[in-house]
């Protein structure tokens, strides 16, 4: 069973632009959920996803949005970026019931300068 | 608002040894509580779920224990290894949804 898929690995921007990070979930799950992990700040949720409907919210500004597509793909942007939002940022995946384990991706490492 | 802490940031050990990781929880009363091992550079690896209903859990050499009055989780590593540095996560549910909420990690060093 192939794992979860965060595309691109890396990416560098400048400030004021915005990005979007993919991530494929592990086929048959329906829940995805974004995280940003920064050194100081260890791993923070974003936002998760389940069945296209955002389920679950963290406590970040309106620039971080996401969505998720028919087949579970899930998409987030950050708009007008800032040095700040220099990260990892990781998605995970789950069969969306709970008790069960998340399955992390590789990350996306955003570096913005 | 819910609040997980690992005691210590780093935590330095000889091979052989046990290691013995710490988590503390407030404001919150989870129904189960997992630890997740994540290597520089890399997504996090599920690795133990224990349920409020159980005391301990093991798994190989890991043993997780679940304190719901004390509001702990402890983490044991046993007969260490360098292989076993790392750095180890608890997580906790969020109230709603099934996504997870992370303690920062406590950075294991085994040494040989």
């Amino acid at each position: 069973k192939a794992g979860v898929t965060q595309t691109p690995r890396y990416l560098i921007k400048t400030r004021g632009q915005q990005v979007t990070l993919s991530c494929s979930p592990i086929s048959g799950h329906r829940s995805v959920s974004w995280y940003q992990q920064t050194p100081g700040q260890g791993l923070q949720f974003l936002f998760e996803y389940f069945s296209e409907t955002q389920r679950n919210k963290g406590n970040f500004p309106g620039r971080f949005s996401g969505r998720q597509f028919s087949n579970s793909r899930s998409e987030m942007n950050v708009s007008t970026l800032e040095l700040g939002d220099s990260a990892l940022y990781l998605c995970a995946s789950s069969s969306g019931d709970v008790n069960t384990e998340a399955f992390f991706g590789q990350g996306t490492r955003l570096t913005v300068v | 608002s819910q609040k997980i802490e690992q005691n210590s940031e780093a935590l330095n050990i000889q091979e052989g040894k046990t290691a013995t990781l710490t988590c503390n929880y407030t404001n919150y009363s989870p129904a189960y509580l997992q630890w997740y091992r994540q290597d520089p550079g890399r997504g996090p690896v599920f690795l133990l779920l224990i349920r409020e209903n159980e005391k301990e859990k093991r798994k190989e050499r890991l043993k997780v224990t679940f304190d719901t009055t004390l509001k702990q989780s402890l983490f044991h590593i046993t007969a260490s290894q360098p292989a076993d540095s790392a750095t180890y996560l608890c997580a906790l549910l969020r109230e709603a949804g099934t996504a997870l909420i992370f303690g920062k990690g406590t950075t294991l060093s085994v040494s040989s």
